[in-house]
C-alpha cells in the first residue's frame, strides 16, 4: 500500500545551518504531497505542498521539490532558527481523490542557539 | 483555508466510558476525515466522515468502537466508545475544501484514559 518514509530524528541543528528532512513515498499513482508542521503545544499546520513532478512548494523559508524518479520530496532550509524548532511530518495524498492523507512519523527538529 | 474548531480540547476519563469530540468548520467542505495521534506518533486516519451515511473506516477501526456521525457538511463527530487506557491520545479532525488538494486540521482532542 502507500507509504511514506522520512528520516527519524531528533535532528540538533545549530542556528544558522543547513536543513535537510528526507521524505521518500511508495504509491500506485501519483500523489499530491505536503510537508506538515507542529509546533510545540499547537496543532498542525501546513507548511508546504506539491501537487505534481517538478513542482516546487516553499514557505517560510523552506522548500521541497516533488522528484517523481525517486520518489521523494525532501524538505530544505538554507538557515534555520531557533523558531523552526518542531516536528515536521511529511504526507501524501491521492490527487484528486477522496481519501484522507498517508504521514511519515515525524521528524523532530531541534535548533540550538 | 478553513477555521475548524473541535470540542473539548482536551478531557481526562475512565476505563469504560465514552467520549464525543465534536468537530465544526466555519465552511461547506467536500471531506472530512478522523485522525488519531498516539503520544510520540505520527497520524493515523480513523475514518472518512460521509454526510447522511455511514462512514468509511480504515483497517483496524471498526464502527463499535469509533461511531462518528456527520449530519451535515460543516459538523461531525467522534465518539470513542468503552474507552481503555490504550485509547489515550490525540483525535484530530480535518477537512479538504471544495476543489483543493489541501487537508486542514483542527487543534485536536487531547483525550487521556485513566
Amino acid at each position: 500500500g502507500d507509504s511514506v518514509t522520512q528520516m527519524e530524528g531528533p535532528v540538533t541543528l545549530s542556528e544558522e545551518a543547513f536543513l535537510t528532512i528526507n521524505c521518500t513515498y511508495t504509491a500506485t499513482g501519483y500523489p499530491s504531497l505536503f510537508w506538515y508542521v507542529q509546533y510545540p503545544g499547537e496543532g498542525l499546520q501546513l507548511l508546504l505542498k506539491a501537487t505534481k513532478a517538478d513542482d516546487k512548494g516553499s514557505n517560510k523559508g523552506f522548500e521541497a521539490t516533488y522528484r517523481k524518479e525517486t520518489t521523494s520530496f525532501h524538505l530544505e532550509k538554507g538557515s534555520v532558527q531557533v523558531s523552526d524548532s518542531a516536528v515536521y511530518f511529511c504526507a501524501q495524498g491521492v490527487r484528486g481523490g477522496a481519501d484522507g492523507l498517508t504521514f511519515g512519523k515525524g521528524t523532530h527538529l531541534i535548533i540550538q542557539p | 483555508s478553513a477555521v475548524i474548531s473541535q470540542k473539548p480540547s482536551r478531557d481526562i476519563c475512565q476505563r469504560g466510558t465514552s467520549l464525543t469530540i465534536q468537530c465544526q468548520v466555519d465552511s461547506q467542505v467536500t471531506m472530512m476525515f478522523w485522525y488519531r495521534q498516539q503520544p510520540g506518533q505520527s497520524l493515523t486516519l480513523i475514518a472518512t466522515a460521509n454526510q447522511g451515511s455511514e462512514a468509511t473506516y480504515e483497517s483496524g477501526f471498526v464502527i463499535d468502537k469509533f461511531p462518528i456521525s456527520r449530519p451535515n457538511l460543516t459538523f461531525s463527530t467522534l465518539t470513542v466508545s468503552n474507552m481503555s487506557p490504550e485509547d489515550s491520545s490525540i483525535y484530530l479532525c480535518s477537512v479538504r475544501l471544495r476543489g483543493k488538494e489541501t487537508q486542514y486540521f483542527g487543534p485536536g482532542t487531547r483525550l487521556l484514559v485513566l
